[in-house]
């Protein structure tokens, strides 16, 4: 089991500028879910996919925000024209439907937009 | 809107120094309460699941358990390897918001040797 996967670990932008995160679940898990977790608190929902479909998303997540899962394997998750506001540590879950729905959380991607 | 309290925001044990961390949650309707470890730098690490009031889990010096609104995470006789935030979250039956968890802040643990 080799676990939730993100890549890369560590960006640092300028404002403006665009940014895409990748993101590989546990491979027999349908559901992937992607939150935002700023210095102090806990970690903030953004959006889900179960398999191919997207299936929810934050009301707080911008139009700048966009996010996929082709063919329901790997994610990647979008922001453009970033700001200084984006900064924040980007993480990955996944789970299994059928068993629990426990989500099981990637490393993190962190963010600076400078 | 589910909602979900974490105190004390910080706890600082000395080593064996028995404790509990609190959950204090709102939600329409609730599937399940995890508990989750998170070092400095990492992703959150799954603990527990509860389902129902009155169900109890443990693992290692770590005793969770679950009343009909909160939640408590008994730490037994802790070592310093235990310092760490640990986070609770809910998740709601119904709609889309089946599988969101909602977070609470955290509480920053740490053990002294």
């Amino acid at each position: 089991d080799t676990g939730v996967s993100q890549n890369p670990r560590h960006k640092i932008t300028k404002r403006g500028q665009n940014v895409t995160f990748r993101c590989d679940p546990i491979s027999e898990h349908n559901r992937l879910y992607w939150y935002r977790q700023t210095l102090g608190q806990g970690p903030e929902f953004l959006t889900y996919f179960q398999n191919e479909a997207q299936l929810e998303k934050s009301r707080l997540l911008s139009d700048r925000f966009s996010a996929e899962r082709p063919k329901g394997s790997f994610s990647t998750l979008e922001i453009q024209r970033t700001e200084q506001g984006d900064s924040a540590m980007y993480l990955c879950a996944s789970s299994f439907s059928g068993k629990g729905n426990e989500q099981f959380f990637g490393p993190g991607t962190r963010l600076t937009v400078l | 809107e589910d909602q979900v309290t974490q105190s004390p925001e910080a706890l600082r044990l000395q080593e064996g120094e028995s404790s509990s961390l609190n959950c204090s949650y709102t939600v329409s309707g609730l599937r399940g309460l995890f508990w989750y470890r998170q070092d400095p730098g990492k992703g959150p690490e799954f603990l527990f699941t509860l389902y129902s009031a009155g169900e109890e889990k443990e693992k290692e010096r770590l005793k969770a358990t679950l009343t009909k609104k909160e939640s408590f995470l008994h730490i037994t006789a802790p070592k310093p390897e235990d310092s760490a935030t640990y986070l609770c979250a809910v998740q709601a039956f119904g709609g889309t918001s089946y599988g969101k968890l909602t977070f609470g802040q955290g509480t920053i643990l740490t053990v002294h040797p």
